[in-house]
């Protein structure tokens, strides 16, 4: 298994640009969520999903959005992209609710510059 | 507010010290988290609790769920061990699914 994959790896981005960063799982998770990592802070969580079809705002949604058309994929997108995203993206999964007792999986991550 | 709270910041050690990092969490959890993230940035599981104390080779983590504290020790610390260490907790009430997090304490062993 590969387990939680994201692309791209590197990105950069001009003022109002748009991008999507994907994110794909092989373990047949039912939850995925979308983090971003900021220099100094704690992870933020900005959109989450609990199937294929279904997706709820975390803390830090503004500016995003994503989708979740089927159980292995959920891609986040970028809109008139902000210097205040720049960040580092994280990816993860988990076959139950994290508020249960259930192991999260974090992708690689997506360090995306916005200029 | 729910928040994660971690200590220190920074730690440096020398080789073979005894590592001790703190989390403190301000209301009720169903479960505690620690992860590694290396310096290529990738972030993996190391424990995962709810109650009492976890050991996996070297590491140790342990919980109390009246002082809502948690500590993770590293005996006989090694150079190989240098990475960020973050705590998370999974609330067990409302709200958005997903992990709150604390800002890390970024450790170094040096040789």
């Amino acid at each position: 298994n590969a387990g939680v994959t994201q692309t791209p790896k590197f990105r950069i981005l001009k003022i109002g640009q748009s991008m999507t960063l994907q994110c794909t799982q092989d373990m047949n998770h039912n939850y995925m969520y979308w983090y971003r990592q900021d220099p100094g802070m704690g992870l933020k969580l900005i959109y989450y999903s609990v199937g294929a079809g279904i997706t709820d705002k975390g803390e830090v949604p503004n500016g995003y959005n994503v989708s979740r058309s089927t159980t292995e994929d959920f891609p986040l997108r970028l809109e008139l992209a902000a210097p205040s995203q720049t960040s580092v993206y994280f990816c993860a999964s988990s076959l139950q609710r994290a508020t249960l007792y259930n192991e999260q999986f974090f992708g690689p991550g997506t360090r995306l510059t916005v200029l | 507010k729910n928040e994660v709270e971690q200590s220190p910041q920074n730690l440096t050690a020398q080789e073979g010290e005894f590592i001790t990092i703190n989390c403190s969490y301000s209301v009720g959890i169903s479960a505690l988290h620690w992860l590694q993230q290396h310096p290529g940035g990738g972030i993996v599981s190391l424990f995962m609790l709810s109650s009492g104390k976890k050991k996996h080779g070297r590491l140790i983590a342990t919980i109390n769920i009246q002082e809502k504290h948690s500590s993770l020790h590293i005996t006989a610390s090694h150079p190989r061990d240098s990475a960020v260490y973050i705590c998370a907790v999974s609330y067990s009430g409302g709200g958005a699914d997903g992990l709150t997090f604390g800002k890390g304490t970024h450790l170094i062993i040096q040789p």
